[in-house]
């Protein structure tokens, strides 16, 4: 929403090859997560980073890889080792002030083939 | 550990009707507690959060939540809804250490004319 940007918002891949989903943000805020959501469910968190270089695994870790190089920008990696990655990818941050509020972004479409 | 329960999962209304959407929670810790909504393929937009303070909280366009602490609860209303208010809404809890927000697992709201 705003300062976060999230790209494509619809993305295809074929079984068995690695995919990155970008998140990108000017709003200069500390915290960013990704989360997977699935149909008719909640929010599932794989993994937040709240200061550049460092990451923490979310509840559903297994079969992704993310990288913090830069405070603005927070790729999400699904490697083939994710069994089943069809699913609605929602990038957020958070302001170091207030890290209990999360800011969501547009959100990418992601379809395994 | 935290949870979130929404025990609707869809609550069809006549357009200018009252609805309560309901969210219940608990944690052994303190929470803030978080409403968000979501309208077909797009990211999460925060409609009211409680923090601390008064535990009536008011969004723009006329939905409220009152934190019940006794009953553990973050009940969402509001006194005439929309057409445009259909949509998806996510309950959500955090702790006080800011990096874990827990989802509850949405209520569709279908506002019929």
């Amino acid at each position: 929403d705003g300062g976060i940007t999230q790209s494509p918002k619809y993305l295809f891949r074929k079984e068995g090859q690695n995919v990155t989903l970008s998140c990108e943000q000017n709003l200069n805020h500390d915290a960013m997560y990704w989360y997977r959501q699935d149909p008719g469910q909640g929010l599932r968190l794989i993994y937040y980073s709240q200061i550049v270089n460092d990451f923490q695994k979310g509840d559903i870790a297994e079969g992704y890889s993310v990288s913090r190089e830069k405070k603005e920008s927070f790729p999400l990696t699904v490697t083939s080792a994710q069994k089943n990655p069809t699913a609605f990818y929602l990038c957020a941050i958070a302001s170091g002030g207030d890290l209990n509020t999360q800011y969501f972004g547009p959100g990418t479409r992601l379809t395994v083939l | 550990a935290q949870s979130v329960t929404q025990l609707d999962s869809q609550v069809p209304v006549f357009e200018e009707a009252p609805v309560e959407l309901r969210c219940n929670y608990s944690s052994s810790v303190s929470v803030y507690l978080f409403w968000y909504v979501q309208y077909p393929n797009q990211g999460l937009q925060l409609l009211l959060k409680y923090l601390s303070g008064s535990t009536l909280v008011k969004s723009i366009n006329g939905f409220e939540a009152e934190f019940n602490k006794s009953q553990t609860s973050f009940h969402l209303r509001k006194p005439s809804v929309h057409i445009s208010d259909t949509a998806e809404y996510f309950c959500a809890v955090s702790n006080n250490a800011g990096n874990m927000l827990t989802f509850g697992g949405g209520t569709r709201l279908m506002v019929k004319p």
